[in-house]
C-alpha cells in the first residue's frame, strides 16, 4: 500500500520569497514521486518527477524537489515566488508495475503581492 | 490541440437525466483513467482502462458507467445521479510499460447535478 501526506492545505508566501510545499510518502517498495500543479478551471499538469538516479529533480517554472529516502519526503521548492505560481499543488506516488498514482489532498498556494 | 481533450467543459443535469462525458487522447497512450475531484477531498480514482480492458473499478456506484471503445477514447455515461455527484471529472491517459508511468490530464468536465 502507498499513501501521500501533504502538510498544510493552504500556504501563503510573499512575491519573491521562498516557496516550500511539503510532501511525505509511504511506500513498501521504492517509490516513483510526482508533483502536479492545477490552475483554476484546468486539469493537473506534471511539474516534475523522481523515478531513479539523481535525488534532486528540476521541473518546469523554476520548481525543484528533493527525494529524501531517510525522511520519506519529497518537498517542492522554488527560490523566488511569482504571482503566476498561485495554484493548487498535488504530490503523488506510484511504484514499478503500478499503473495507478495515489495523490495527496493538495496544497493551495497563494502569493501575496 | 491539447493532448487530452474533454467535452463538455461544463454540464448541468437533473437527477433523472442521462448524459455522457467524453475524453479523447492524442498522445498514443494505452491506458485511460477517470478521476473525480470534489471540494476538500483527495482525487478519487474511479476507473482505469489498460489496453481497452477495465482493470480498476474503485467501488463506483452503478449510476456511473464507463466505456472505452478504443485506446484513444473514453466515455463516462451518467444516469440518475445525486447532488453529491457534483464535482470536476478528470480524464487522464498514460503509456503503461515497464518502468514508471505518469498521467496526462485533460481540463475536466465541471458537473452540477440539480
Amino acid at each position: 500500500a502507498q499513501s501521500v501526506t501533504q502538510l498544510g492545505s493552504h500556504v501563503s508566501v510573499s512575491e519573491g520569497a521562498l516557496v516550500l510545499l511539503r510532501c511525505n510518502y509511504s511506500s513498501s517498495v521504492p517509490p516513483y514521486l510526482f508533483w502536479y500543479v492545477q490552475y483554476p478551471n484546468q486539469g493537473l499538469q506534471l511539474l516534475l518527477k523522481y523515478t531513479t538516479g539523481a535525488t534532486l529533480v528540476k521541473g518546469i517554472n523554476g520548481f525543484e524537489a528533493e527525494f529524501k529516502k531517510s525522511e520519506t519526503s519529497f518537498h517542492l521548492t522554488k527560490p523566488s515566488a511569482h504571482m503566476s505560481d498561485a495554484a493548487e499543488y498535488f504530490c503523488a506516488v506510484s511504484n514499478f508495475g503500478n499503473e495507478k498514482l495515489t495523490f495527496g489532498t493538495g496544497t493551495r498556494l497563494t502569493i501575496i503581492p | 490541440e491539447t493532448g487530452v481533450t474533454q467535452t463538455p467543459r461544463h454540464l448541468v443535469m437533473g437527477m433523472t437525466n442521462k448524459k455522457s462525458l467524453k475524453c479523447e487522447q492524442h498522445l498514443g497512450h494505452n491506458a485511460m483513467y477517470w478521476y473525480k475531484q470534489s471540494a476538500k477531498k483527495p482525487l478519487e480514482l474511479m476507473f482505469v482502462y489498460n489496453f481497452k480492458e477495465q482493470t480498476e473499478n474503485n467501488s463506483v456506484p452503478s449510476r456511473f458507467s464507463p466505456e472505452c471503445p478504443n485506446s484513444s477514447h473514453l466515455f463516462l455515461h451518467l444516469h440518475t445521479l445525486q447532488p453529491e455527484d457534483s464535482a470536476l471529472y478528470l480524464c487522464a491517459s498514460s503509456q503503461v510499460a515497464e518502468g514508471p508511468i505518469w498521467l496526462h490530464f485533460g481540463n475536466g468536465t465541471r458537473l452540477t447535478v440539480t
